[in-house]
């Protein structure tokens, strides 16, 4: 069945490093893929989407490009503050039909000052 | 604030009692969705309605259910409850029942303790 696995964390890095989250999934047709991120104490809010193969989506300087053919979408920043400190989730949506969103497990970052 | 109301934040109860969650989506969005976040399960959805009706079900056990009413508000009702039951549960809202283009808006989620 359709999942989407993401790298485990925490993921602890050092403010102005380069970050990476890694995202892939398994769908059948085009899904639309998804990053969420979630702060401290609150619910989930979108970061940013792709619709179909090579777009990039992009928001607050994080990046990630949909890649049909290694089917991942994995999440960059180059350069992160103490204030990216959150849990990021990868997430599908399979195809214009679909309603159903899935959620990869989370990864929880912390950025060291 | 995302516009996504949840009630209650917090939740503590004991095994075997029954809770009810409520969500009122955010203004002009029609469907809602309930996920359950735990440590070891991660988000797990639940079931969506769409203008009242069930439109998606997920990993929802038989001890749960939900309604979505007239003014669209939801409810998701937990029984007989366990210990493993303890969790957040996340509500959210999209304007649209599905679609490339569907993006959920999430309330701050209720966290229940079962003890």
């Amino acid at each position: 069945g359709d999942s989407v696995t993401q790298m485990e964390g925490p993921v602890t890095l050092s403010e102005e490093a380069f970050l990476t989250i890694n995202c892939t999934y398994t769908a059948t047709g085009y899904p639309s893929l998804f990053w969420y991120v979630q702060y401290p104490g609150e619910g989930l809010q979108l970061l940013l989407k792709a619709t179909k193969a090579d777009d990039k989506g992009s928001n607050k300087g994080f990046e990630a490009t949909y890649r049909k053919e290694t089917t991942s979408f994995h999440l960059e920043k180059g350069s992160v503050q103490v204030s990216d400190s959150a849990v990021y989730f990868c997430a599908h949506l399979q195809d214009s039909s679909a309603s159903k969103i899935i959620f990869g497990s989370g990864t929880r970052l912390s950025i060291r000052p | 604030d995302s516009g996504v109301t949840q009630t209650p934040k917090h939740l503590i109860t004991a095994t075997g009692q029954r809770v009810t969650l409520r969500c009122s989506p955010r203004s002009g969005d029609l469907s809602v969705y309930w996920y359950q976040q735990s440590l070891d399960q991660g988000l797990q959805f639940l079931i969506q309605y769409y203008n009242g009706e069930e439109r998606a079900k997920g990993n929802i056990l038989e001890r749960f259910s939900a309604q979505q009413f007239p003014d669209l508000h939801s409810e998701l009702n937990l029984s007989s409850l366990e210990l493993g039951d303890s969790a957040l549960y996340f509500c959210a809202s999209s304007v649209a029942p599905g679609g490339r283009a569907n993006v959920l808006t999430f309330g701050a989620g209720s966290r229940l303790t079962v003890l």
